[in-house]
């Protein structure tokens, strides 16, 4: 079956630490993104990616980076710039980008601790 | 700028009575619209989307939602809530045309349907 399969599901890290989050997609989607949910706060968008090998930053790009060297993935960096880094992360995919009604697929999440 | 308000943090139903998730949006030009629903610890599933035509959009899981573009509304319904419609639901938007990979979503509202 087609889909997005983020790693870990779980993560901990300590302060002052970087943490990639990994996300690979079989649906030969396009474009890819990554998202930052917090409590009461809805999605925010973290960085987009149209094609390969190009990526722009979202809302809130500060302390965050990523890479898109292939199509299937689009991996997270949380650097230790990130002042607030704990949260849940979600990965999306989309077909193309030629159209705004395409619909986002979506992976399980990453849910990220900071102690 | 384009932003989506759900205005309701929560909503509680009682098993089998009609359910109502509100939202309402604010985008240049004629907008697509999305309906998201969220499990616990999971990612976001797509539940509808509204591109051009019939005003009223049927989905998934029996849900249906009502574009009315003089109230800039895009509120989600149920005509008899099941207990396992509880969950996270989000509203999103996206323009058309340039910009249209930009997709915003509201904050959510947490359906509850009381047994």
């Amino acid at each position: 079956d087609g889909g997005i399969t983020q790693s870990p599901k779980y993560l901990f890290r300590k302060e002052g630490q970087n943490v990639t989050l990994s996300c690979e997609q079989n649906l030969n989607h396009d474009a890819m993104y990554w998202y930052r949910q917090d409590p009461g706060q809805g999605l925010r968008l973290i960085y987009y990616s149209q094609i390969v090998n190009d990526f722009q930053k979202g809302d809130i790009a500060e302390g965050y980076s990523v890479s898109r060297e292939k199509k299937e993935s689009f991996p997270l960096t949380v650097t230790s710039a990130q002042k607030n880094p704990t949260a849940f992360y979600l990965c999306a995919s989309r077909k193309g980008e030629t159209s705004g009604a395409n619909v986002l697929t979506f992976g399980a999440g990453s849910r990220l601790t900071v102690l | 700028a384009q932003s989506v308000a759900q205005p309701e943090d929560q909503v509680n139903v009682a098993e089998g009575n009609p359910l109502t998730v509100k939202c309402t949006y604010s985008v240049s030009g004629n907008p697509y619209l999305f309906w998201y629903v969220q499990y616990p610890n999971r990612g976001l599933q797509f539940l509808l989307k509204y591109i051009t035509g019939d005003n009223l959009v049927k989905g998934s899981y029996g849900f249906e939602a009502e574009f009315n573009k003089s109230q800039t509304s895009f509120h989600l319904k149920k005509p008899s809530a099941l207990v396992s419609d509880s969950a996270l639901y989000f509203c999103a938007v996206s323009p058309r045309g340039a910009g249209s990979y930009q997709l915003t979503f509201g904050k959510g509202t947490k359906l509850s349907v009381i047994p």
